[in-house]
């Protein structure tokens, strides 16, 4: 298993500029989180999909974000325009949501490095 | 305010040596505990996971205690390694989230083996 796969690794943008970060989750998972860590507010979930749907968008910080989940092997995080203090470490991860709300694993790709010059 | 603080930020030990790492939460009622490990430059790797009536778990070097009348965690490494170097999380799962297992992070603490 390749586990969760992101694309690209590192990125740098100018301000202004359309960014799109790619994700294919686990074979099989259900569930898809997008996160973003940065060294002053660690890791934040920006927005869960379960069956390809948003259930919880609360994280996501402004209109400039937006995700969609066309299938349940792909979702993309697009950040129109792009700002300096956008610039982090963002995460995928997926699970198998089999039982609600319990401990189901989230597993997390390599992340993307963004940088917003 | 943080609903999951952990201490210490950082912390350098020499290889070989044992540490523990601090983990206190208010989040309550709470499902699971967990200890993530991530390497610099990747994501995080799970460790442990306690549910709430758990005490400890072991994985391998690594042992996670759980005090939930205290609302305290603690991560212990044995004999660390070279590889033992990286930031250690401690995540907590709300009970009531709204049907999914949403996560709760801490900061983190840094932790250096140096040989």
């Amino acid at each position: 298993d390749a586990g969760v796969i992101q694309s690209p690794r590192h990125e740098v943008t100018e301000m202004g500029q359309e960014v799109t970060l790619r994700c294919k989750p686990i074979s099989g998972h259900n569930s898809l989180f997008w996160y973003r860590q940065t060294m002053m507010r660690g890791l934040e979930l920006l927005i869960y999909f379960n069956n390809n749907v948003p259930i919880d968008d609360s994280g996501m910080p402004e209109d400039r974000f937006s995700a969609k989940m066309p299938n349940a092997s792909f979702s993309t995080l697009k950040i129109q325009p792009s700002e300096p203090r956008d610039s982090a470490v963002y995460f995928c991860a997926s699970s198998l949501a089999t039982v609600r709300g319990a401990g189901n694993e989230q597993f997390f790709g390599p992340g993307t490095r963004l940088t917003v010059l | 305010k943080n609903q999951v603080e952990q201490s210490p930020q950082s912390l350098i030990i020499l290889e070989g040596k044992n540490c523990t790492l601090q983990c206190n939460y208010t989040v309550s009622p709470f499902s699971n505990l967990r200890w993530y490990k991530q390497d610099t430059g990747r994501g995080p790797v799970s460790l442990t996971i306690m549910t709430f009536s758990e005490n400890t778990k072991s994985n391998g070097r690594y042992t996670a205690t759980l005090d939930a009348d205290t609302k305290q965690s603690s991560l212990h490494i044995t004999a660390s390694q070279l590889s033992d170097s990286a930031s250690y999380i401690c995540v907590v799962s709300p009970m009531f989230s709204g049907g999914y297992n949403k996560l709760i992070f801490g900061a983190g603490t840094r932790l250096a083996v140096h040989p």
